[in-house]
């Protein structure tokens, strides 16, 4: 168990549709990075917040959008669905952020979408 | 820019055999880390190992053992006597700032 929690594990929508995956970090880390995991296209980084605010940017679609809260939970909100988003989606988090990684990512089980 | 290369997309071999799993990475920094990330068929992602540029000690750990070669831009992970629990997907992975890019994974499946 990697004290990374995400919901829902599973998910199944219509395209079109939006959707909101959450994430809890482990206890005292203060960034949360999101990364895409589809067949064709492998790991990709999305986002990263450290501490409530935005810190890195990947490959995210502009349909896509990220916030963490202050109490440092994270959604990542997926809208227009397409059957291309279908894809398992990790968070994961890590105690360094703004000094520059130097720790592991612990990530979580993911959150499966399938879109259809 | 950064590049992970994992050349070998799948790799079968027998229990007990050694298993070696390649990664180049490619970045212009001089201070970045190394990981590597193993996949089970349960799809969650798990930690197996970190370096820092600084630090080319090769590394075991039971049966695992990394080889990091700064002039060959190589992070090399064997599996010595594999087993069938270590059927799963191996992501090799760098960072130099705050995100982690990781490779294509190498599926590595263990036949009794």
């Amino acid at each position: 168990d990697s004290g990374v929690t995400q919901t829902p594990k599973h998910l199944i929508t219509a395209t079109g549709q939006r959707v909101t995956l959450r994430c809890s970090p482990r206890s005292g880390d203060l960034s949360v990075y999101w990364y895409q995991q589809s067949l064709d296209q492998g790991l990709q980084f999305l986002i990263q917040y450290y501490n409530g605010e935005e810190r890195a940017k990947g490959n995210i679609l502009e349909r896509f959008s990220a916030q963490q809260f202050p109490d440092l939970h994270s959604e990542l909100n997926l809208s227009s669905l397409e059957l291309g988003d279908s894809a398992l989606y990790f968070c994961a988090s890590s105690v360094v952020g703004l000094a520059g990684y130097t720790g592991e990512l612990f990530f979580g089980e993911g959150s499966r979408l399938t879109v259809l | 820019a950064q590049k992970v290369t994992q050349a070998q997309t799948e790799i079968s071999v027998v229990e007990k055999e050694d298993v070696t799993l390649d990664c180049v990475y490619e970045t212009r920094d001089t201070t970045y880390y190394l990981f590597w990330y193993k996949q089970p068929p349960s799809g969650e992602l798990v930690f197996l190992i970190r370096r820092n540029s600084f630090d080319e000690q090769n590394e075991i750990s039971g049966r695992y053992s990394w080889n990091f070669q700064k002039s060959t831009s190589s992070f090399n992970f064997t599996i010595t006597a594999s087993q069938v629990v270590d059927s799963a997907v191996y992501f090799c992975a760098l960072s130099t700032t705050d995100k982690l890019i990781f490779g294509t994974g190498t599926r590595l499946q263990v036949f009794p």
